[in-house]
């Protein structure tokens, strides 16, 4: 099935250093959620985007729904140790219901 | 609310056995999806129901898979039989209906099939 393409597939960064990632598709989204998942645990959501230009915080993160509805970017201000972590993002296709398809995953990781 | 709840958390098996791995969903949530998640494809949807319905199982590799939910309280995902390539971590998800909604996604299960 289709794939999200996630960049950078890793990342290896400072403490106290902002973090950028991004997700691109082919296909129009409707919605764009973010995940971020830690060892041994499922997904957990971080932020969802429902409007094309929308930009949506949540505390240290900053997630943005691409204009032309087939990107959207998530940025980390000021990472710390616990952000370390898998960030995917998903999406929903326009007329492809409640079905999410998700983004190949950025890892993070945070020097301290 | 206990969020979703997968069983068993770790499950190993040997080649040719039936494995069953179970999902209580969240009370009143309406959709409930079966993933798999693996090192070379990542997170994939295998099947997904609304109401208790299957409503996309192409997903699903092969017949040695099936899943049911016979109601909205609980689901199965059955592997028979089970092949070393079926090693992975699966995860349960729900979520209410509509777009404006995440899924909410159980702590998974382990299968090694050895």
């Amino acid at each position: 099935g289709q794939q999200l393409n996630q960049s950078p597939q890793s990342m290896f960064i400072q403490e106290g250093e902002d973090v950028s990632m991004n997700c691109t598709s082919s296909s129009i989204f409707n919605t764009w959620l973010w995940y971020k998942q830690d060892p041994g645990e499922g997904p957990v959501l971080l932020i969802a985007l429902y409007k094309a230009g929308e930009l949506t915080s949540n505390g240290r993160l900053t997630a943005q729904f691409g204009i032309t509805r087939k990107d959207s970017f998530l940025n980390i201000s000021a990472s710390i140790p616990s952000d370390v972590g898998i960030y995917f993002c998903a999406g929903r296709i326009t007329g492809g219901g409640n079905k999410l398809t998700f983004g190949t995953g950025t890892q993070l990781k945070v020097e301290l | 609310d206990a969020g979703v709840i997968q069983s068993p958390r770790h499950e190993v098996t040997e080649m040719g056995q039936e494995v069953t791995l179970r999902c209580k969903p969240i009370s009143g949530h309406d959709y409930l999806f079966w993933y798999r998640q693996t090192m070379m494809r990542g997170l994939e949807l295998l099947i997904y129901f609304n109401n208790n319905v299957p409503i996309d199982d192409s997903g699903m590799p092969e017949d040695r898979f099936s899943a049911k939910m016979p109601n909205a309280s609980f689901s199965t995902l059955k592997i028979q039989p089970s092949e070393p390539r079926d090693s992975a971590v699966y995860f349960c998800a729900s979520s209410l209906g509509g777009v404006y909604y995440g899924y909410t996604f159980g702590s998974g299960t382990r299968l090694t099939v050895v």
